[in-house]
């Protein structure tokens, strides 16, 4: 079945600093993946779309100049939290659209702790 | 504001029996419908897909779908201490690639 690889797993930053989280899909071609964050005991909250090529879209609420996505080929997006603080501590999960269901392949996770 | 409901739960149920997990939505023009299985600390995993009004089997695992009364709903049979987790229904948000995704309802299985 379809894969995606999302990187780092954890990650522990100084509030201030920027992260950047890879995800990749390894055996199709994701025109489109998808950024959500989830707080403990909570559910998936939609973050932004990003498609290959184009701007991404955010939800509202979600600052696009915090969190920088940048999907530049068809298997590749990447989410940059930039100047990161406490409360950015979260557990972040992409997805990419699967083109033979319509549903989605989610990454690992990457559980970002800001000191 | 588009929704998708689940009971939080949690909803315990002895091993072997059947488990059932609902989920509402309020868009009537969703058309595609999943269930996700999420263990702690861990990713989304999908179990099922439906588009169509209706039963759909896959091993364990039913999925029902009433379009009609906006539910869609997952039966596990043989329920299995393995099968605690926590339960996402995703639904697709019309006209895009979208989907909202319920609060998940956390099922215990007791052995």
């Amino acid at each position: 079945g379809a894969v995606v690889s999302q990187h780092p797993s954890r990650v522990i930053c100084k509030s201030g600093t920027s992260v950047k989280i890879e995800c990749r899909s390894l055996d199709f071609q994701a025109t489109t993946m998808f950024w959500y964050r989830q707080f403990p005991k909570q559910s998936l909250m939609l973050m932004a779309t990003s498609n290959e090529g184009s701007k991404a879209t955010y939800e509202q609420g979600v600052e696009k100049d915090k969190f920088l996505i940048n999907h530049a080929s068809l298997t590749l997006s990447t989410l940059t939290v930039t100047s990161a603080h406490p409360e950015d501590s979260s557990f972040y999960i992409c997805s990419a659209r699967e083109p033979r269901t319509d549903g989605y392949t989610f990454g690992s996770g990457t559980r970002l702790t800001v000191v | 504001q588009k929704e998708v409901e689940q009971n939080s739960g949690p909803l315990s149920v002895p091993e072997g029996a059947i488990a059932s997990l609902n989920c509402t939505y309020s868009d009537r023009g969703s058309q595609s419908f999943f269930w996700y299985r999420q263990y702690s600390g861990k990713s989304p995993e999908l179990i099922m897909f439906i588009y169509s009004n209706g039963d759909k089997e896959d091993g364990r695992f039913t999925a029902q779908l009433n379009k009609a009364s906006q539910y869609v709903s997952l039966l596990i049979r043989d329920s299995q201490p393995s099968d605690s987790a926590t339960y996402l229904c995703a639904v697709n948000v019309r006209g895009t690639y979208k989907y909202i995704f319920g609060t998940g309802t956390r099922l215990k299985v007791l052995a």
